[in-house]
C-alpha cells in the first residue's frame, strides 16, 4: 500500500466549529506533514511529526492543533478559523524526517465561513 | 534562511514543443526532488537527484543537477497534454531537513 488517505474531502466550516482533519498512512513511514497550499502557491509546511513527536511547528496559529494518535495516523484539529484558513490541507508522509521523498494525499479542501 | 528560486512562473506551449523547468539555489544543496501536481491534484514525486552533474531520464522527462550542485532542470521533450499541471522543485532545508519548495512552474500544453 502506497497511499496517504486523508478525510474528509471537502470540508465547509462556520468560525466558530470545531472540527477534524485526518490522515492515514500504511507505509510505515515514520515521518507525517502538514501543509496549507493556497491557489498557485507551493505547499506551506505547517507541522512534521517525527516517530510520532511534534518536531517542527512553523509557528502556526493555535487554532489549527495536530496530533498523532500513532505512526500510521495524523489529525489536525481545527477551532475558532478564520476565512483566510481556506485553503487546501495536505497531508505527506515519509520514511523519516530527512532527505526523503514525500507521498501526499489527496488532500481536504477547506472552506471557513 | 533557505530558498530556492523556480523559473519561469507559467509557460504555455504547443503540444509537440519542448518545455524546461529551472531551479537554482545562492547554497550547494545536499538534494534536490521534483514533483509535479495536475490541476485540481496533489504533489506527486517524481525524481530525487543526489550526485553532482547528476542527469536522470523518465521517458520524455530529462532531470540535471549541476555541477556546483546549486541548480538544477527539469525538461520536458515533445509535451503532450497529459504533461499539464505545476512541477516543483523541493530542496532540504540545511539545518533542519524539511522541503523548501519552489514557487512552481504551471505547465499548459494547447493541442
Amino acid at each position: 500500500d502506497t497511499e496517504v488517505t486523508q478525510t474528509p474531502k471537502h470540508l465547509v466550516m462556520g468560525m466558530t466549529n470545531k472540527k477534524s482533519l485526518k490522515c492515514e498512512q500504511h507505509m510505515g513511514h515514520r515521518a507525517m506533514y502538514w501543509y496549507k497550499q493556497k491557489a498557485k502557491k507551493p505547499p506551506e509546511l505547517m507541522f512534521v511529526y517525527s516517530y510520532e513527536k511534534l518536531s517542527i511547528n512553523e509557528s502556526v496559529p493555535s487554532r489549527f492543533s495536530p496530533e498523532c494518535p500513532n505512526s500510521s495516523l495524523l489529525n489536525l484539529h481545527l477551532h475558532a478559523l478564520q476565512p483566510e484558513d481556506s485553503a487546501l490541507y495536505l497531508c505527506a508522509s515519509s520514511q523519516d524526517r530527512l532527505y526523503n521523498e514525500q507521498f501526499f494525499g489527496p488532500g481536504t479542501r477547506l472552506t471557513v465561513l | 534562511g533557505q530558498q530556492v528560486m523556480q523559473i519561469p512562473q507559467y509557460q504555455h506551449v504547443q503540444e509537440g514543443e519542448d518545455f524546461t523547468t529551472y531551479c537554482n539555489s545562492s547554497t550547494t544543496l545536499s538534494n534536490i526532488q521534483w514533483y509535479k501536481q495536475r490541476p485540481g491534484g496533489h504533489p506527486v514525486f517524481l525524481i530525487q537527484l543526489v550526485k553532482s552533474g547528476e542527469v536522470k531520464k523518465q521517458k520524455r522527462l530529462t532531470f540535471q543537477f549541476g555541477e556546483a550542485k546549486k541548480n538544477s532542470s527539469l525538461h520536458i521533450t515533445a509535451t503532450q497534454t497529459t504533461d499539464v499541471g505545476t512541477y516543483f522543485c523541493a530542496v532540504p532545508s540545511s539545518n533542519t531537513g524539511k522541503l523548501i519548495f519552489g514557487q512552481g512552474t504551471t505547465l499548459q500544453v494547447k493541442p
